[in-house]
């Protein structure tokens, strides 16, 4: 099976921040990476799909990008809204995996 | 506008079944894979397993002996069934559309196994 580790699994940050997520996968996945953000008591919510598409309705400061094993989720202006916490996960073979998920502070 | 409703027992006692269905609306289940992650208390999201019309299945390994997934075309409806369930299977249990990215999502229903 897949593994992903995400990091780091908590940061601290303040709106207008630029944030970087990282995910590593434990062999190459090409390009099968998603991102979902979930608040607290609500289901996770699609971001980015195929490392670097953005979901409809998903504001443009949100992107990602790698390929093969390493992968980053990128939020160019952290927004109130924006503080959630975030997990990727493969599609690359089942069973699909997530990693541990990194909670994005004030 | 697809819409996914978890439904079912919110208590269930060790080493019984439990039994969750997720109604859909806005999309015939027909026509996509439907996902299953749950969620316990505090913790990550895992991947319980995929359907697709037809009966075709992939189960992660870690259950593979206690689930069964199954889809009802006439209500449009997908279920979930976990044998034998211990207190590691509370948790929110959630159903969502595709499995290669998986872009609507039910709003989770929490099952408690306690006796």
């Amino acid at each position: 099976d897949i593994q992903m580790t995400q990091s780091p699994s908590s940061l601290s940050a303040s709106v207008g921040d630029r944030v970087n997520v990282t995910c590593r996968a434990s062999q190459s996945i090409s390009n099968s990476l998603n991102w979902y953000q979930q608040k607290v008591g609500k289901a996770p919510k699609l971001l980015i799909y195929a490392a670097s598409s953005l979901q409809g309705g998903v504001p443009s400061r949100f992107s990602g990008s790698g390929s093969g094993t390493d992968f980053t989720l990128t939020i160019s202006s952290l927004q109130p809204e924006d503080f959630a916490t975030y997990y990727c996960q493969h599609s690359y073979t089942t069973p699909r995996s997530f990693g541990q998920g990194t909670r994005l502070e004030i | 506008q697809v819409q996914l409703q978890e439904s079912g027992p919110g208590l269930v006692k060790p080493s019984e079944t439990l039994s969750l269905t997720c109604t859909v609306s806005g999309a015939s289940i027909s026509d996509y894979y439907w996902s299953w992650i749950r969620q316990p208390p505090g913790k990550g999201l895992e991947w319980i397993g995929r359907i697709y019309t037809g009966g075709s299945t992939n189960y992660n390994p870690s259950l593979n002996s206690r689930v069964t997934m199954s889809v009802d075309t006439s209500k449009n409806q997908l279920s979930l069934k976990l044998t034998s369930v211990t207190a590691a299977d509370t948790a929110v249990y959630y159903c969502a559309r595709r499995t290669d990215y998986m872009d609507v999502w039910g709003g989770g229903t929490t099952v408690t196994v306690s006796s």
